[in-house]
């Protein structure tokens, strides 16, 4: 069974600084899908960022970019020139074979002016 | 586009009630997958449907089931309630099953049980 371990529970970054959560996941299969998911208080699960295991190339979305160590098992999140609306819970998700996510137990991005 | 609905927002029940949630998915969309999310379990997989069958389940007792219509709108039931089942309940649908999906999730259904 695959396993998704976010070890920051909160993570607190000024306006403009940039931030990095971490994620390592456990897993046996060699094609695979990670995500990142935000949930603002709304409690809307929004997706940030995709990566595909075979890509080498690391994926990046705006201000949003990731750090991912196929052999290490290690997925992370980077968020340059934060803003007061990336205040949310970060969730690392890995998808497997049958559409099903695990997630990790999430990290609570606080931005603060 | 519109985006994954879920039905109700929120709902309070009793102990020993039954409760019904609904979900309809992003036309198009034939993958509908449900997850429950508490503080203290975090987020996890409940069942996916692809086609009107369940294609995974993940490890709840039998009294939460679930079901998908011809137009991929799913629902999902949970008997005899217990407090323990207070959670959100979220939906996420997506084009296919597996591989490269994409899960776009609803704003969830928030269940009380007093």
């Amino acid at each position: 069974a695959q396993t998704v371990t976010q070890s920051q529970p909160e993570m607190s970054v000024q306006e403009a600084e940039t931030v990095t959560l971490s994620c390592t996941y456990d897993t046996s299969e060699s094609n695979y899908y990670l995500f990142w998911y935000k949930q603002p208080p709304s409690r809307q699960m929004i997706l940030v960022i995709r990566q595909e295991a075979y890509k080498q190339q690391n994926a990046t979305e705006n201000r949003f970019s990731v750090n991912f160590q196929k052999a290490a098992k290690s997925f992370s999140l980077k968020i340059s020139d934060s803003q007061l609306g990336d205040t949310a819970m970060y969730f690392c998700a890995f998808l497997d074979s049958w559409g099903k996510l695990q997630f990790g137990a999430g990290t609570q991005v606080v931005v603060t002016p | 586009k519109a985006g994954v609905t879920q039905t109700p927002r929120y709902l309070i029940k009793t102990r020993g009630q039954q409760v019904t949630l609904s979900c309809s998915p992003i036309s198009g969309h034939r993958s509908v997958s449900w997850y429950q999310q508490t503080p203290g379990q975090g987020l996890q997989f409940l069942f996916e449907y692809f086609s009107e069958t369940q294609r995974n389940k993940g490890n709840f007792p039998g009294r939460f089931s679930g079901r998908q219509f011809s137009n991929s709108r799913s629902e999902m039931n949970v008997s005899t309630l217990e407090l323990g089942d207070s959670a959100l309940y979220l939906c996420a649908s997506s084009l296919v099953q597996g591989g490269a999906n994409v899960l776009t999730f609803g704003a969830g259904s928030r269940l009380t049980v007093l």
